[in-house]
């Protein structure tokens, strides 16, 4: 499967630990996203990474959060500090863009953070 | 600021009724998506719609685009039990981020 991967799948913590998530995008797509998404709510746009370079930080994404992609492959979100309202389901996502293609967004399972 | 709004938020309908979903955007834009998504699982790509008078369909599903409005509309025909999920439609443009509306949880009952 070809898919985006992201694990772990599920993660509970307790408030205060650190908490970092990885997600694997589809191997040719140069774009790579984070968004949170929250019960009953659409998923928020996090950060997004151009092959390495991150080109966009939503201002949801306080200090506490820092998304890296070293190599323009995989990327890693990790939450330093966490807080109980850190809680939600972590979504990756990547597309292939250029100038005559879409930006279709493929998503991948999610990793669940829970915050005790 | 680019914001999505659907409607209805929640709809129960009866298997072999027909419904529409409404997306309401509110800039213009480039680019729209519609999204299915089951409980606890991730976002399933159902349609991308790119241009003014865009209409796809898959089996009971269609969709379609009005930029003028800024509008669009995800159609079920004849709902079958296995439709039931969230659906979500979303916006981009090459200078914004995808932006999701709240989303549209249908149910479908016998």
């Amino acid at each position: 499967d070809t898919g985006v991967s992201q694990d772990p799948r599920h993660k509970i913590t307790k408030r205060g630990q650190n908490v970092t998530f990885r997600c694997d995008p589809i191997s040719e797509h140069n774009r790579l996203y984070w968004y949170r998404q929250t019960l009953g709510q659409g998923p928020e746009f996090l950060t997004y990474f151009q092959n390495e370079a991150q080109l966009e930080k939503s201002r949801l994404l306080s200090d506490r959060f820092s998304a890296e992609r070293p190599k323009g492959s995989f990327s890693t979100l990790e939450i330093q500090r966490t807080e109980q309202g850190d809680s939600a389901m972590y979504l990756c996502a990547s597309s292939l863009a250029g100038l005559a293609v879409y930006n279709e967004q493929f998503f991948g399972p999610g990793t669940r953070l829970t915050v005790l | 600021e680019l914001k999505v709004e659907q409607n209805p938020l929640f709809l129960s309908m009866q298997e072999g009724k027909n419904y529409t979903i409404y997306c309401n955007y509110s800039t213009t834009s480039d680019r729209l998506y519609w999204y299915r998504q089951d409980p606890g699982k991730s976002l399933e790509s159902l349609f991308v719609l790119l241009s003014n008078g865009a209409v796809k369909q898959e089996g009971r599903l269609m969709a379609s685009l009005d930029t003028k409005a800024r509008l669009s509309t995800l159609h079920i025909t004849a709902a079958v039990h296995d439709l039931s999920a969230t659906y979500f439609c979303a916006v981009d443009s090459r200078s914004t981020p995808l932006v999701f509306g709240k989303g549209t949880r249908l149910s479908v009952i016998a």
